[in-house]
């Protein structure tokens, strides 16, 4: 089965200063891995994904993220972070699986709040 | 929030009360997904479906009830049955279900909250 750890609920960075935040994932087989942004009270935004490729993915709003298969990270960073970037963050991961559907698994969230 | 819309933004239920969720896309996806938002517990899945009259339940079907007759519409139905609907239901689609590097893309969400 399937699974994808957020382990922080909250990181508090000041801004302008770089920001990351943690997600550690567990497949069977490859992993095809998300972010999201969530402000509140809305739905979900995609921000980027890892498929294959480039360990370093790039994505909107001046987000990136790093695969890295031997530590089962996908970690979300921003080299100086937004007041606006304030926000809840969800990091999914999908199983190429064995067949059949294979559904996307959220983490908890994360909320990171940038103060002035 | 793309082209999905879900209606309304806010929903009361009643007790012993069934009430209906509306989720719409205009982006032509064939695959389209139900999912409740609880507080600390991430998404949840509800239902999904893949194509046009085909459904299947997700982890938390039960006191839910859904129908997919149509490409662009996947009303999702809270139903009496379902105990603790207190929370925030968000729709999603994709392009194909199938395939596994596709992106989920996510309507504005119904909060449900009971009387």
């Amino acid at each position: 089965a399937q699974s994808v750890a957020q382990p922080e609920d909250q990181v508090n960075v000041a801004e302008g200063n770089p920001l990351t935040v943690k997600c550690t994932y567990s497949v069977s087989g490859n992993p095809y891995l998300f972010w999201y942004v969530q402000y509140p009270n809305r739905g979900l935004q995609f921000l980027l994904k890892y498929i294959t490729g480039d360990n370093l993915v790039k994505g909107s709003y001046g987000f990136e993220a790093e695969f890295n298969k031997s530590q089962t990270s996908f970690h979300l960073k921003k080299p100086s972070a937004l007041v606006s970037d304030s926000a809840l963050y969800f990091c999914a991961v999908r199983d190429m699986g064995s067949g059949g559907y294979q559904k996307v698994t959220f983490g908890t969230g994360t909320k990171l709040q940038v103060i002035p | 929030d793309g082209g999905i819309t879900q209606s309304p933004k806010y929903l009361f239920r009643k007790e012993g009360q069934n009430v209906t969720l509306s989720c719409e896309q205009n982006l032509n996806h064939d695959a389209m997904y139900w999912y409740r938002q609880d507080p600390g517990q991430g998404l949840r899945l509800i239902y999904y479906s893949q194509i046009v009259n085909d459904f299947q339940k997700g982890d938390i079907a039960e006191g839910y009830s859904v129908s997919r007759e149509k490409k662009e519409s996947f009303p999702l139905t809270v139903t009496s049955a379902q105990k603790n609907p207190t929370a925030f239901y968000l729709c999603a689609s994709s392009l194909r279900g199938w395939d596994y590097q596709e992106t989920q893309y996510f309507g504005p969400g119904t909060r449900l909250l009971v009387l």
